[in-house]
């Protein structure tokens, strides 16, 4: 069975550019959850979605946004993007019911560059 | 909200040697705390779990204990080998509602000498 798979794997952009990340769940898996790791910080929680909805955000401005399609994947998007920025963006999965009380299961994530 | 704090940061042990790893919260009523590694390169996976109705749980080579009264929990690996080098993460969720959430300590890095 396939893991969680995020796309891109790496992905540069300057100040001021917006960029797309994307992620599509664990089949049967209905929540998935947005983590930035930035270098020395460990996991901040991002955004949650189920079934199409957002549940929940952590404290990050509005210009971090995202969505959950039909099909249970999930876009995250940044907007005038700065150099903070900079981090691995880790998405997780979670079967319907759980939510972050059972194991989230996590892709490889995808390295934004911020120049 | 929660707070989570893992101490050390950083830790070195010889193969063979017991590893320990405490982590802290702030909340009383955290009830679900949940460790996970997180290998270079690779995202972080569930090794083990403990839930607030029990004082510690075992898996192998692997334990963790809850301390309810003093609002710690710790990571035992017995038997250190070199692939148990990684980053390990703590959490503790926090169940308030709409904000429930679970938060994740920084992260203790672990070198195992071979």
């Amino acid at each position: 069975e396939a893991g969680v798979t995020q796309s891109p794997t790496h992905l540069i952009k300057t100040r001021g550019q917006q960029a797309t990340l994307r992620c599509s769940p664990i089949s049967g898996h209905t929540s998935v959850y947005w983590y930035q790791q930035a270098l020395g910080l460990g996991l901040q929680f991002l955004l949650w979605y189920d079934e199409g909805e957002e549940r929940n955000r952590g404290n990050f401005p509005p210009r971090f946004s995202g969505r959950q399609f039909p099909n249970y994947s999930s876009e995250l998007n940044v907007n005038a993007l700065e150099l903070e920025d900079s981090a691995l963006y880790l998405c997780a999965s979670s079967p319907p019911g759980q939510g972050e009380t059972g194991e989230l299961f996590f892709g490889e994530g995808s390295r934004l560059t911020v120049l | 909200g929660e707070n989570v704090e893992q101490h050390p940061s950083t830790l070195s042990v010889q193969e063979g040697d017991s590893a320990v790893i405490k982590c802290t919260y702030s909340d009383s009523a955290s009830n679900y705390f949940p460790w996970y590694k997180q290998e270079l390169g690779k995202g972080p996976q569930l090794i083990i779990d403990i839930r607030s109705n029990v004082g510690e749980k075992k898996d192998q080579r692997i334990a963790v204990t809850l301390n309810k009264t003093a609002k710690h929990f710790s990571l035992h690996i017995t038997e250190t080998q070199p692939e148990d080098s990684a980053v390990y993460f703590c959490a503790a969720y926090l169940h308030t509602g709409a904000n429930s959430k679970l938060t994740f300590g920084k992260g203790i890095t672990l070198s195992v000498r071979p």
